[in-house]
């Protein structure tokens, strides 16, 4: 089945440093991926599309400065969070759906624990 | 506003048993919806897929019906065991929005030896 490999797994740095969070399609070509992020115990919380070769789209209330995303070729796309402070601590996971249309089941990585000191 | 609504409170049942988890909507009109299992630490892994002109999808023991005039969902696990144990999640999508879903808040279920 599809697979997507988000890395790194977990991160813990200093606050004030931007953190980069890596999601790939390894077996098939993904034009839209979505970031996510998930408190504990809560569900999971759209952040931004992200489109191959164009900006990516932000759901309301997402500084796109503070979190930047890059898709660069059909199987990549970075979430990069700038100047992380502890408030940015959090679970963040990408996904990506197949082509040919939509109502397609969405294909996960196992998510980023960020932790900011 | 949109709303999807999953029961916050975890359900406990015995091995054996099934499970029944509902999925609730309001201000919504989904063209499909979704069914995900999601593990402590780990991303949400696709588990059934139906359409709004579906009633009824079946995968091995599991079954998801979809009521639109309720605006409702369940999610039937049967013969449960303990590996079932995890968390469940329902997400929407509309046929304009590309593959964008909306997830609701998701059950954990407990099931026992």
């Amino acid at each position: 089945g599809a697979v997507v490999s988000q890395h790194p797994s977990r991160v813990i740095c200093k606050s004030g440093t931007s953190v980069k969070i890596e999601c790939r399609s390894l077996d098939f070509q993904a034009t839209t991926m979505f970031w996510y992020r998930q408190f504990p115990k809560q569900s999971l919380m759209l952040m931004a599309t992200s489109n191959e070769g164009s900006k990516a789209t932000y759901e309301q209330g997402v500084e796109k400065d503070k979190f930047l995303i890059n898709h660069a070729s059909l199987t990549l796309s970075t979430l990069t969070v700038t100047s992380a402070h502890p408030e940015d601590s959090s679970f963040y996971i990408c996904s990506a759906g197949q082509p040919h249309g939509s109502n397609q089941p969405q294909h996960f990585g196992d998510g980023t624990r960020l932790s900011i000191l | 506003s949109q709303k999807i609504e999953q029961n916050s409170e975890a359900l406990n049942i015995q091995e054996g048993k099934t499970a029944t988890l509902t999925c609730n909507y309001t201000n919504y009109s989904p063209a499909y919806l979704q069914w995900y299992r999601q593990d402590p630490g780990r991303g949400p892994v696709f588990l059934l897929l139906i359409r709004e002109n579906e009633k009824e999808k079946r995968k091995e023991r599991l079954k998801v019906t979809f009521d639109t005039t309720l605006k409702q969902s369940l999610f039937h696990i049967t013969a449960s065991q303990p590996a079932d144990s995890a968390t469940y999640l329902c997400a929407l999508g509309t046929n304009n929005a590309g593959n964008m879903l909306t997830f609701g808040g998701g059950t954990r279920l407990m099931v026992k030896p």
